[in-house]
């Protein structure tokens, strides 16, 4: 099946740092990418649509300047949180949609990225 | 606007014994796809079933079933003598494919946790 990374997988910084997080499409191109964001115990918060070559889509609340997203090719999306806060520690989590009509209903899911400012 | 709700927040069975975890959706389209994911606590996220709008049959494999009951609008999931290594979150999810962007919608997850 079609395989999604992250890098890193965990990063602790220190607040007002910046912290960029990679996914990457390993055996599929990727025109869309998601991410999403979990506190503990919570669910799976969708927070914008990457597309490549264009600009990215952003959730209602989501600051689009603190969390920044490039699409530069069809197997890489990456998500730069700029000055970051202890607010901003959480789980983030990329996806990709298959490729193919049917399969692109399908979300292959990376394994996520700890992220923990002090 | 979508919807999935999970009422159970956390379930404790004993190992061995059967456990449904339940599912209800909300969408005005007639076209979807529903989905069930578990979350281990390693966070990577595992595929278990997609399920279109159109296919109401139910689901077997292994120990795992789904009930898919569009008149109730309701996914539902069953886990049959379940195993320590059941224990996880899971998660139901909804996705429109006529908004043309694949996004999912969650539901906020049901904890399952196995004593053995």
């Amino acid at each position: 099946g079609a395989v999604v990374s992250q890098h890193p997988s965990r990063v602790i910084c220190k607040s007002g740092t910046s912290v960029k997080i990679e996914c990457r499409s390993l055996d599929f191109q990727a025109t869309t990418m998601f991410w999403y964001r979990q506190f503990p115990k919570q669910s799976l918060m969708l927070m914008a649509t990457s597309n490549e070559g264009s600009k990215a889509t952003y959730e209602q609340g989501v600051e689009k300047d603190k969390f920044l997203i490039n699409h530069a090719s069809l197997t890489l999306s990456t998500l730069t949180v700029t000055s970051a806060h202890p607010e901003d520690s959480s789980f983030y989590i990329c996806s990709a949609p298959g490729q193919g009509v049917i399969s692109s209903y399908e979300q292959y899911f990376g394994p996520g990225t700890r992220l923990t400012v002090t | 606007a979508q919807k999935v709700t999970q009422a159970q927040t956390e379930i404790s069975v004993v190992e061995k014994e059967d456990v449904t975890l339940d599912c209800v959706y909300e969408t005005r389209d007639t076209t979807y796809y529903l989905f069930w994911y578990k979350q281990p606590p390693s966070g990577e996220l595992v595929f278990l079933i997609r399920r279109n709008s159109f296919d109401e049959q139910n689901e077997i494999s292994g120990r795992y079933s789904w009930n898919f009951q569009k008149s109730t609008s309701s996914f539902n999931f069953t886990i049959t003598a379940s195993q320590v290594v059941d224990s996880a979150v899971y998660f139901c999810a909804l996705l429109l494919p006529g908004a043309g962007s694949y996004q999912l919608t969650f539901g906020k997850g049901t904890k399952l946790s196995v004593i053995p």
